[in-house]
């Protein structure tokens, strides 16, 4: 239980074009979820907090303008790097909290690889 | 605020050896302390959580954590090491108590040597 996935998998994309990233929880309901980055060789950086049915939280630092979420179902939440440039480039993770279980765990994604050219 | 440091970015072990892998936190509330796992190009698995209760914690593949509260550290242990060990690993503490927000440390990579 408590699988989440991510699509795509990888994704290329010329500078200037918007890319969607979905994020799915495949076996329960999650009213929150996270998403990350991760830049090579280095930690992952929470950009923003999504609730279902509410706008996004983003961290500081993170232009909200340029990374579009969007938590449209307790299942769903999607995240849309819009204008992409090479500088966007990055391994993009995202993880779900359970609705119903104890509060203390997310649930991962696999994560997307994003090449802007 | 709350910060994890993980000692060593890197660290190799032989097969059978211990494996050790360190982590102290800064937390200005009781902390949440996680272990994550990540292989390359995928998500992190949960490996192991301390939230309240017994500071010693048993998490999967034989792995356990124990929480010292005086030296603020959270060291992640393994008795025995496998090849298939060899992943990065990330400690990371939850902000507030609770898990809505996670900040991670930098990432140790275990190699395990044959």
């Amino acid at each position: 239980g408590a699988v989440v996935s991510q699509h795509p998998s990888w994704v290329i994309c010329k500078s200037g074009t918007s890319v969607k990233i979905e994020c799915r929880s495949l076996d329960f309901q999650a009213t929150t979820m996270f998403w990350y980055r991760q830049f090579p060789k280095q930690s992952l950086m929470l950009m923003a907090t999504s609730n279902e049915g509410s706008k996004a939280t983003y961290e500081q630092g993170v232009e909200k303008d340029k990374f579009l979420i969007n938590h449209a179902s307790l299942t769903l939440s999607t995240l849309t790097v819009t204008s992409a440039h090479p500088e966007d480039s990055s391994f993009y993770i995202c993880s779900a909290r359970p609705r119903v279980r104890r509060t203390d765990t997310q649930y991962f994604g696999p994560g997307t690889r994003l090449t802007v050219l | 605020a709350q910060s994890v440091t993980q000692l060593g970015s890197h660290v190799s072990v032989s097969e059978g050896a211990l494996v050790l892998l360190r982590c102290n936190y800064s937390s200005s509330v009781p902390p949440y302390l996680f272990w994550y796992v990540q292989y390359p190009n995928q998500g992190l698995q949960l490996l192991l959580k301390y939230t309240t209760g017994a500071t010693l914690v048993k998490g999967i593949n034989g792995f356990e954590a124990e929480f010292k509260k005086s030296e603020t550290s959270f060291h992640l242990t393994k008795p025995s090491a496998h090849m298939s060990d060899a992943a990065e690993y990330f400690c990371a503490v939850s902000v507030g108590g609770g898990s809505e927000k996670l900040v991670f440390g930098k990432g140790t990579k275990l190699t395990v040597n044959p």
